[in-house]
């Protein structure tokens, strides 16, 4: 079964960090993009970061680039989203998303989603 | 940036058709998708590449993609398919893009 499970969301105070974790199982994870995608409550979907199979290119939403890396290890099956300088507007339900096809770039879709963790960041 | 648009809400009574627009920039030229959200519930893919349903999606949903417009439609629709539904493109400048969403209300 293919599987996406998030993990290291918690409270957090602004300014802090925290790093988030989703571990991949069912599929050859090294041959798909992944991607980040974030709600706020009570909002619609954001995109916020995403990584080609082999990690060797990023893209990320403006509004956390800078803040925000995305990473993979594809020895683990694990993707990563390392947050910095965090901010009131951070919080929200993050999730992780496999793209649909496997190539050596993004393809057209998310046809699996994780269940999400959720980061609040406040004082 | 790019942007995509959607009403916030659309109204259907069940059994009849419902149809949510995704509305953006020469959207046509690119491959849009469609995801359903129930609440608490992690989104599920229903529409990807304009108009085809990954498996175990009901046959009464439906895409289309033209000009600056891309559109979902449900046919027969009913009370289980009340849901949030958002539409997604690539940007070569903005890359992933989702639309607001939009809250079908079955009733």
């Amino acid at each position: 079964e293919v599987q996406l499970v998030e993990s290291g969301g918690g409270l957090v105070q602004p300014g802090g960090s925290l790093r988030l974790s989703c571990a991949a199982s069912g599929f050859t994870f090294s041959s798909y993009a992944m991607s980040w995608v974030r709600q706020a409550p009570g909002k619609g979907l954001e995109w916020v970061s995403a990584i080609i199979g082999s990690g060797g290119s990023t893209n990320y939403a403006d509004s956390v680039k800078g803040r925000f890396s995305i990473s993979r290890d594809n020895s683990k099956n694990t993707l990563y989203l390392q947050m910095n300088s965090l901010r009131a507007e951070d919080t929200a339900v993050y999730y992780c998303a496999k793209d649909r096809v496997g190539s050596g770039s993004y393809s057209d879709a998310f046809d699996i989603w994780g269940q999400g963790t959720m980061v609040t960041v406040s004082a | 940036s790019y942007e995509l648009t959607q009403p916030p809400s659309v109204s259907v009574s069940p059994g009849q058709t419902a149809s949510i627009i995704c509305s953006g920039d020469k959207l046509g030229d690119k491959y849009a998708c469609w995801y359903q959200q129930k609440p608490g519930q992690s989104p599920v893919l229903v529409i990807y590449q304009d108009t085809k349903r990954p498996s175990g999606i009901p046959e009464r949903f439906s895409g289309s993609n033209s000009g600056n417009t891309a559109t979902l439609t449900i046919s027969g629709t009913q009370p289980m398919d009340e849901a949030d539904y958002y539409c997604q493109a690539w940007d070569s400048r903005t890359a992933w893009v989702f639309g607001g969403g939009t809250k079908l209300t079955v009733l």
